[in-house]
């Protein structure tokens, strides 16, 4: 089975200043990773994904993510926080069904708050 | 492009009753649509894969009776919360992947629907 832990329920930071939301992923095969991005009261926007090839993955928004395999970790990363970026984050791993398609396994999310 | 809607956005309801809730793939063809459950400041939870033509797959804990899902078209997933209870109050959020999916595919999430039951 597949599992995600993202670390950190909340993460505050100031305007201009780096953002590093953490995901590590357990997974028994090459996995395929995701994160969403949730703003209240809303579906989930995907911000980017990584599926083969390169490991470092730009995303929308500035947003971008770096697949370690060694780390078994996904984090998420932006230079320069705006207050738009306030939301909930969702890392994700996929796992293929026997029936096509894909099974999402979530993270708990990530509230990232963005001061003056 | 990858557009799923919802509707309603929000429904209030009495105990009891039924509320239906669709799910459509507007610029594209879903062969598996999925549905999710999430509560107050908490992840989503997977409820059911929906694949057009044939019955759901629930996962464990959900009660297939209680959450009727219907995937009747390759565009239209719906689901029936039947004989609501105040604690089936949450937001559903169904999402879609398009015809050709597979493991990278991406998972298109609609806009969700807040379900209130008195």
């Amino acid at each position: 089975a597949q599992s995600v832990t993202q670390l950190g329920s909340h993460v505050s930071v100031s305007e201009g200043a780096l953002v590093l939301l953490r995901c590590n992923y357990s997974s028994s095969v090459p996995p395929y990773l995701f994160w969403y991005v949730q703003y209240p009261n809303q579906g989930l926007q995907l911000l980017l994904k990584y599926t083969t090839g390169a490991t470092l993955v730009k995303g929308i928004n500035g947003f971008e993510a770096e697949f370690k395999k060694s780390e078994t970790s996904f984090h998420l990363t932006k230079p320069s926080a705006h207050m738009s970026d306030a939301a909930e984050y969702f890392c994700a791993v996929s796992e293929a069904l026997t029936g096509g398609g894909n099974k999402l396994t979530f993270g708990t999310g990530t509230q990232l708050k963005v001061e003056l | 492009g990858a557009v799923v809607s919802q509707h309603p956005s929000r429904v209030i309801c009495k105990s009891g009753t039924s509320v239906k809730i669709e799910c459509r793939s507007l610029d594209f063809q879903a062969t598996t649509m999925f549905w999710y459950r999430q509560f107050p400041k908490q992840s989503l939870m997977l409820m059911a894969t929906s694949n057009e033509g044939s019955k759901a797959t629930y996962e464990q804990g959900v009660e297939k009776d209680k959450f009727l899902i219907n995937h009747a078209s390759l565009t239209l997933s719906t689901l029936t919360v039947t004989s609501a209870h105040p604690e089936d109050s949450s937001f559903y959020i169904c999402s879609a992947s398009p015809l050709a999916g597979g493991p990278k595919e991406t998972q298109y999430f609609g806009p969700g629907t807040r379900l209130l039951v008195l």
